[in-house]
């Protein structure tokens, strides 16, 4: 079972559609949580951190889930522009990210 | 600011060629990361510099892969007799910490690609 396991998609959503995406992670002992998107061929870059009590900023909000261990993240009000791949990023007690696979997201008009 | 950098952004190699990639982190960044992606997944850890220190390089996957970081700041990653399986993206990253929940920062890679 790999560390930290992501549904590939793609999703494929109609603009001002909200969208779910889950990531499971298998280390109880991981402390930090990150959403990070990824267009194609560019960087990751970083779109949230995931707080135990949740977060939301705009359309966006991730969750923390300990006990079934999994975060997710929800977007409401989908753009075109949100397009992209979505990267689970668990980080346990040492330095080393661990990366999921990353989910596809397509918005379409 | 400028944030980081890498060169070259494309390289084409044949095989058995050795070839070095180099990562400029943002400045004043302690921790520097060197990520392996290939296409349709996500990065993989490969090696971590605390400035000059490298204190963790278990996801190097052979002894053909090296990395250094002589100075603290700039570091390349050079990989010997190059396998057609090398091909992916390199990317690194520098946050100004590694613990906790501070960000890294993503360069923009380079697409290697042994024939």
């Amino acid at each position: 079972r790999k560390e930290v396991e992501q549904d590939p998609g793609p999703f494929n959503v109609p603009e001002g559609a909200t969208v779910a995406f889950n990531c499971t992670y298998s280390n109880s002992a991981s402390q930090s949580f990150f959403w990070y998107r990824q267009d194609c061929r560019k960087e990751p870059k970083l779109l949230m951190s995931v707080y135990s009590s949740g977060n939301e900023d705009g359309r966006f909000t991730a969750q923390l889930n300990r006990a079934s261990q999994y975060i997710s993240l929800l977007i409401r009000d989908s753009k075109l522009s949100d397009s992209a791949t979505y990267l689970c990023v668990v980080k346990g007690g040492s330095y080393i990210p661990t990366f999921g696979r990353g989910t596809s997201l397509i918005v379409h008009p | 600011g400028a944030g980081v950098s890498q060169s070259p952004r494309y390289k084409v190699a044949k095989r058995g060629q050795d070839v070095a990639l180099r990562c400029d982190p943002i400045s004043g960044h302690v921790s520097l990361f060197w990520y392996q992606q290939a296409l349709g997944q996500g990065p993989e850890f490969l090696t971590y510099f605390q400035n000059e220190a490298q204190l963790d390089k278990s996801g190097l996957p052979s002894d053909r892969f090296f990395a250094e970081r002589p100075e603290g700041s700039v570091s390349t990653l050079k990989i010997q007799r190059t396998q057609q399986e090398d091909s992916a993206v390199y990317l690194c990253a520098s946050s100004l910490v590694a613990s906790g929940t501070y960000e890294q920062y993503f360069g923009p890679g380079t697409r290697l690609t042994v024939t």
